[in-house]
């Protein structure tokens, strides 16, 4: 089956830093890709996803990774807020549920 | 408003009891989940549906139990097999092979 993991449980950075966050995932088949942000309490919220016939893709302050040779993901946050500290996620799925990775906590100081 | 709602947030159960979890959707999406998550771990899958009336284990579905009689529907029964049941439970929600959705969870103690 499908396993998820990530490189470092935490990540501190400085206001304005951009911050990168890294996920490796097992299984070749994996085809689809999330990263999402989880606040203190509260269900995780999308941020961005990219499928297997991309390696990058850009969103509002986000882009994503994908090398599909090595099965390696990242998030990159620019200009990294107070606001983006949380809990980061990536998610894998090779056509049925989404496999989670355990989690990168980001802590922005101002 | 569309969305993903569970029920309750917070519950409370005591020992050799079984409790059930809310989950409810009207996004129309056809696939559902359930997930397990501990503090300071990431989200293990407990159960999933594709379709009404058929769904799969998890990684976790020992002491677990769940019902998809209807599309927007998908209760979890914590059963009292499960001998840690104290976690923060989610449920998620998918049109497909796209992002899932999630509700704001409950979170189970056992008192």
């Amino acid at each position: 089956g499908e396993s998820v993991g990530l490189h470092l449980p935490t990540l501190s950075v400085q206001e304005g830093d951009n911050s990168i966050i890294n996920c490796a995932y097992s299984n070749s088949a994996s085809d689809y890709f999330i990263w999402y942000k989880q606040e203190s309490g509260k269900g995780p919220q999308f941020i961005i996803d990219i499928r297997s016939n991309m390696d990058k893709r850009q969103g509002q302050r986000v882009t994503v990774l994908l090398n599909k040779t090595v099965k390696h993901l990242s998030l990159q946050i620019a200009a990294t807020q107070p606001g983006d500290s949380a809990v980061y996620f990536c998610a894998v799925s090779a056509g049925t549920a989404l496999i989670f990775g355990k989690g990168t906590t980001l802590s922005v100081s101002s | 408003d569309g969305g993903i709602t569970q029920s309750p947030k917070y519950l409370f159960r005591k020992e050799g009891q079984n409790v059930t979890l809310s989950c409810e959707q009207n996004l129309n999406h056809d696939a559902m989940y359930w997930y397990r998550q501990d503090p300071g771990q990431g989200l293990r899958l407990i159960y999933y549906s594709q379709i009404v009336n058929d769904f799969q284990k998890g990684d976790i579905a020992e002491g677990y139990s769940v019902s998809r009689e209807k599309k927007e529907s998908f209760p979890l029964t914590v059963t009292s097999a499960q001998k840690n049941p104290t976690a923060f439970y989610l449920c998620a929600s998918s049109p497909g092979q796209r992002e899932a959705f999630f509700g704001q969870g409950t979170r189970l103690t056992v008192v």
